[in-house]
């Protein structure tokens, strides 16, 4: 049973550049949501998608981020013209619904994305 | 909305030592809280959980957390580290909704 995969787990990209970054959920999982962490901080939500829904962006930075979780394929997050503190751990987990973090969310490895 | 705060950053042990590893949280209703470890090049893995009920809670690996409302704190601790306890840890508090808060993490460096 694999579990929550994200790719690619390293990503270089130059200032200006996009970064596209992917999350597959769990076999059967329906809800992901991102997470960014910074340097010496903790993960913060970005944002929560169902399939081909939107349901909560409250977290994503207003301008160059976008967020999709089509009907087929992974979960994507995109960002356009990258800047230097875009720089961080992405993080994203999946679970069966809401609310199950005890017991149904699952968190994939990270993506490591270095703005040079 | 909710925060979470861990005591330290840093913490660096001898083997056999005990741990503890202290976070507090700022919400003012019901919480759910949870400990998430995260091993070196791995995925974030839930150690421990508090819901509701017994406010001692026992988790994977000889981990426990003591949840007490009043200081609205939820400490993990292990009374003898082992060198594969070196990994970081975090603090998350989930509250009436989908969002899980961190806390900025705390690594442990236990020394064989």
């Amino acid at each position: 049973n694999a579990g929550v995969m994200q790719n690619p787990r390293h990503l270089v990209r130059r200032r200006g550049q996009e970064a596209r970054l992917r999350c597959s959920p769990m076999k059967g999982h329906s809800h992901v949501y991102w997470y960014r962490q910074l340097p010496e901080e903790g993960l913060k939500f970005m944002v929560y998608l169902q399939k081909e829904n939107i349901i909560d962006e409250s977290g994503m930075p207003k301008e160059r981020f976008s967020a999709e979780f089509p009907k087929e394929g992974p979960s994507i997050l995109r960002i356009q013209q990258v800047v230097r503190g875009d720089s961080a751990a992405y993080f994203c987990a999946s679970s069966l619904g809401t609310g199950g973090w005890g017991t149904e969310a699952f968190f994939g490895q990270g993506t490591r994305l270095t703005v040079v | 909305a909710q925060s979470v705060s861990q005591h330290n950053h840093h913490v660096i042990l001898s083997e056999a030592a005990s741990l503890e590893l202290g976070c507090n949280y700022s919400y003012g209703g019901t919480v759910n809280l949870f400990w998430y470890v995260q091993y070196p090049g791995q995925h974030l893995q839930l150690l421990l959980k508090y819901f509701s009920g017994d406010p001692l809670v026992k988790g994977i690996k000889g981990f426990e957390a003591e949840f007490i409302k009043s200081k609205f704190s939820f400490n993990l601790r292990k009374p003898s580290v082992q060198w594969s306890d070196t990994a970081e840890y975090f603090c998350a508090v989930n509250g009436d909704d989908y969002k899980l808060s961190f806390g900025a993490g705390t690594t442990v460096t236990v020394r064989a």
